[in-house]
């Protein structure tokens, strides 16, 4: 069974801190995809990215940066000189065999950044 | 424009009525879903259409009942509420059911809030 954990429940930082969200995930597939996203206060939910099993290339957009490793079963997400606008519940995912849109979510973690 | 809308936004009812939530996206799209997130922020697949065809039902019951009349629109029918329905449903698009374009993403609407009472 397919599974995601978010260790961290919730985290705080003080804003220009660097900040990392750990997402474990355990699957038995080969090919699977991993998604991360955001949902700030307000409610909306927001893709931020997917990455395949064959890609274990890190990804930077800015001040977000993913770290996929196969070899821990991880893909974290760090926040480079956190901002106020950043504090979200953010989601794990992994995807159903084959690579979908159909997800197996993890808890979420709640990132508060203090101005 | 938005991407992907849904009506209503906030949705108060009794327990036994019947309601409907609507999706529209405009982005041209194949395949639209909806979401389940629970109180206790939980979130969980419920459907997925590709080409106005039903592609996954992750064991909904079967008072929950999703009508696709174009591609455009992925309408969600709930039967005879129950208290435990009471959470944010949200509706999404992406351009592929399987992944394989990696410029690929998902859209999602801004939530419906269901509260039974």
């Amino acid at each position: 069974a397919q599974k995601v954990t978010q260790a961290q429940t919730e985290i705080s930082v003080v804003e220009k801190e660097d900040v990392t969200l750990d997402c474990v995930y355990e699957t038995r597939d080969t090919t699977y995809y991993l998604f991360w996203y955001k949902q700030p206060p307000s409610g909306e939910l927001v893709f931020l990215i997917r990455r395949n099993s064959f890609d274990e290339q890190n990804e930077i957009s800015g001040r977000y940066s993913w770290n996929f490793q196969k070899s821990t079963s991880s893909f974290n997400f760090t926040i480079t000189a956190s901002q106020v606008v950043d504090s979200a519940v953010y989601f794990c995912a992994l995807s159903e065999p084959g690579g979908s849109y159909i997800p197996t979510f993890g808890r979420g973690t709640s990132l508060i950044v203090h101005p | 424009d938005t991407a992907v809308s849904q009506t209503p936004k906030y949705l108060v009812t009794q327990m036994g009525n019947d309601k409907s939530i609507k999706c529209e996206q405009n982005l041209g799209h194949d395949t639209m879903y909806w979401y389940k997130q629970d109180s206790k922020k939980f979130l969980k697949i419920m459907f997925s259409y590709n080409n106005k065809e039903l592609i996954i039902n992750e064991t909904v019951p079967n008072r929950f009942s999703p009508k696709s009349p174009d591609k455009a629109h992925l309408n969600l029918h709930i039967n005879s509420l129950e208290l435990g329905d009471s959470a944010v449903y949200f509706c999404a698009s992406s351009q592929n059911f399987e992944l394989e374009e990696s410029t690929d993403t998902q859209y999602f609407g801004p939530g419906t809030r269901l509260t039974v009472l």
